[in-house]
């Protein structure tokens, strides 16, 4: 089955780091560019990070940048997300999805649910 | 505030046609074909619905179709049925610093 599956989210306290999984499943991995997009409680879509199938690119939106990492592993079809210095505004489900490019996201997985609370 | 501005929510009864604007700037839509637009039901993930503004993936109905004018994109849906009650989000390549930009999302209801 041609699928997405995050892992890794849960409550962490403002300041703490989280790190979000992203499994490919069904698909030549290599091939595609894989984005994180988020989704506040309530509220729309927002692009937070994009790696390139080789690694050699990634992008940042500028409410991330310096404090999230994105990785990719081709060996295991994953990608990784390093999310430090969370704040309350990080709260969101994060989707991982797939960019079928340029710039347009086929193939979506369930999100896990990231909490920054004290 | 979302970069891409869309109407909170439009409605309208099966059968009919609706359209939903997204209005961005010559630094996103207007300068780029690279527009695509989600749906997305409670509680579930995105899909996509349109890419590149125009084009429909394989598996979604020609009941929806998309189209550009100048910094604005619409999606329009006919023929309306009662699947279609769901979140609809535009979406656009931004240039080499932004780079994705989302619309606030439009609540389509099917009265």
């Amino acid at each position: 089955e041609v699928q997405l599956v995050e892992s890794g989210g849960g409550l962490v306290k403002p300041g703490g780091s989280l790190r979000l999984s992203c499994a490919a499943s069904g698909f030549t991995f290599n091939l595609y560019s894989i984005n994180w997009v988020r989704q506040a409680p309530g509220k729309g879509l927002e692009w937070v990070s994009s790696i390139s199938y080789t690694g050699s690119y990634m992008y940042y939106a500028d409410s991330v940048q310096g404090r999230f990492t994105i990785s990719i592993d081709n060996a295991e079809n994953s990608v990784y997300l390093q999310m430090n210095s969370l704040r309350a505004e990080d709260t969101a489900v994060y989707y991982c999805a797939r960019d079928s490019g340029p710039w347009y996201f086929d193939l979506w997985g369930r999100g896990t649910l990231v909490t920054v609370s004290s | 505030q979302s970069a891409l501005t869309q109407p909170a929510s439009v409605s309208g009864s099966p059968g009919q046609s609706i359209t939903i604007s997204c209005a961005g700037t010559r630094s996103d839509v207007g300068s780029y074909h690279l527009v695509s637009w989600y749906q997305q039901h409670p509680g579930k993930a995105p899909r996509l619905l349109i890419y590149e503004v125009t084009k429909r993936p394989s598996g979604v109905s020609n009941r929806f179709s998309g189209s550009k004018s100048g910094n604005t994109a619409s999606l329009t849906i006919s023929g309306l049925q009662t699947e279609d009650e769901a979140d609809y989000y535009c979406c656009s390549y931004a240039g080499s610093h932004t780079f994705v930009v989302f619309g606030g999302g439009t609540k389509l209801t099917v009265l």
